[in-house]
């Protein structure tokens, strides 16, 4: 495996279940991203993890839980989603923050019934 | 805050020709990178080509080079040669030394045709 990997590449989901997304990187990169891209509006940072700590939680809903085990992986833990919510999340990491290149994954289309 | 503006949604270009997306930016920073990005059907984000604002010569990449305006804030990109795989939605994002988001444009959908 090369570059970010994104699993599962599609979810749906209903209101009342549990579920986490699983992002994993293979390029020796300290910092990782969830992002949030919906239909129609630009992309969303959601969370920022830089050797394995948060530094950056954007006004994200606490139905949204991430975790970072370690510098390799990242996780977003989904419980009692929205219809809203349905959108693409996609995964980035780069070397440090700041002007760092980011590079991507292929991104978990979710979708919330 | 910082904003990044693509006034194009969609654009068309034939196999082979030239064409140019448009891209603008707010920023009171005087350290920033700007970026192109391409996202195909497929849905994966690919880095298309990067710019350091310190520098004022146009970062090219094979076909991909941009005009790079520092004080008009313009940011374009221009691909020759066009290939229909160039198909894609095309991003123009924004980071400083100062934050750790990309700040995206809201995309131009590009066409390519035979």
């Amino acid at each position: 495996e090369t570059g970010v990997t994104q699993t599962p590449r599609h979810l749906v989901m209903g209101m009342t279940n549990k579920k986490s997304l699983k992002c994993e990187q293979h390029l020796g990169h300290n910092a990782m991203y969830w992002y949030k891209q919906s239909a129609k509006k630009p992309l969303e940072l959601m969370f920022v993890y830089s050797l394995e700590e948060r530094v950056e939680n954007n006004s994200v809903p606490s139905r949204f839980s991430p975790e970072c085990p370690n510098s390799s992986h990242l996780f977003l833990h989904l419980h009692t989603l929205q219809p809203e919510d349905s959108a693409l999340y996609l995964c980035a990491s780069s070397q440090g923050t700041g002007e760092e290149t980011q590079y991507f994954g292929p991104g978990t289309r979710l979708l919330v019934l | 805050a910082q904003t990044v503006t693509q006034s194009q949604p969609e654009m068309s270009v034939q196999e082979a020709e030239t064409v140019t997306l448009s891209c603008t930016y707010d920023t009171s920073e005087s350290d920033y990178y700007l970026f192109w990005y391409k996202q195909p059907p497929s849905r994966q984000m690919i880095l298309v080509i990067r710019q350091e604002a310190y520098k004022q010569q146009n970062a090219t990449e094979n076909r991909f080079s941009v005009n790079f305006q520092k004080a008009a804030k313009s940011f374009s990109l221009k691909i020759s040669d066009s290939q229909l795989g160039d198909a894609a939605m095309y991003f123009c994002a924004y980071t400083s030394n100062s934050g750790y988001a990309l700040n995206f444009g809201k995309g131009t959908s590009l066409l390519v045709t035979p």
